[in-house]
């Protein structure tokens, strides 16, 4: 089971988020975090718990391994705020967390 | 351009079935896991089944093992799933997705809607 903390978090245009998520048993580094948008699919935005996909800005970025992970996003801009999700794929069946709402504060 | 195009979506009473497909462009399709994922309305993301290039292997997630069936045809690049004994927590818009672990590739989705 992924859980992500917290189900929303309200930040200001210009400061920085940090998003967690928690696997109930280890992951390793199998781990990725997506960015949707209302009416979107989903985007890649790391892969490997930390290595950013193509064309990926540098604002994001990941961390951890094992069971604790965080997505960071600097700099927030107004196409930063979204839904974010994150998605282990050490096991099969893969699983996402529940995801994280980022919203203007 | 990776293009996956979903078709198939729509209107199913429960208990029925309904069959998906997912075209493909823009990359070699014989060649990669495919996957759906799908995601009720205003609900998270929910990984489905995938199988593997040549479909020797496949998975389901628990709550539709006996009632989807995921394949694959490589001559046409597409991509199905046969949805049987629909209900309405199988509400969904359905994403056909490419890759076997994380994917930067995905459909623009189809909606499946259970109900009477």
């Amino acid at each position: 089971v992924m859980t992500q903390s917290p189900a929303t978090l309200s930040v200001s245009p210009g400061e920085r988020a940090t998003l967690s998520c928690r696997a109930s048993q280890t992951v390793s580094s199998n781990l990725a975090w997506y960015q949707q948008k209302p009416g979107q699919a989903p985007r890649l935005l790391i892969f490997g718990a930390s290595t950013r996909a193509t064309g990926i800005p540098a604002k994001f970025s990941g961390s951890g391994s094992g069971t604790e992970f965080t997505l960071t996003i600097s700099s927030l801009q107004s196409e930063d705020f979204a839904v974010y999700y994150c998605q282990q794929y050490n096991t099969w069946p893969r699983t996402f967390g529940q995801g994280t709402k980022l919203e203007i504060k | 351009e990776v293009q996956l195009v979903e078709s198939g979506g729509g209107l199913v009473q429960p208990g029925g079935s309904l069959r998906l497909s997912c075209t493909a462009s823009g990359f070699t399709f014989s060649s990669y896991w495919m996957t759906w994922v799908r995601q009720a309305p205003g609900k998270g993301l929910e990984w489905v089944a995938n199988m593997e290039q040549d479909g020797s292997e496949k998975y389901y997630v628990d709550s539709v093992k006996g009632r989807f069936t995921i394949s694959r045809d490589n001559a046409k690049d597409s991509l199905y799933l046969q949805m049987n004994s629909l209900r309405a927590e199988d509400t969904a818009v359905y994403y056909c997705v490419c890759g076997a672990n994380y994917y930067p590739y995905w459909g623009q989705g189809t909606l499946v809607t259970v109900s009477s």
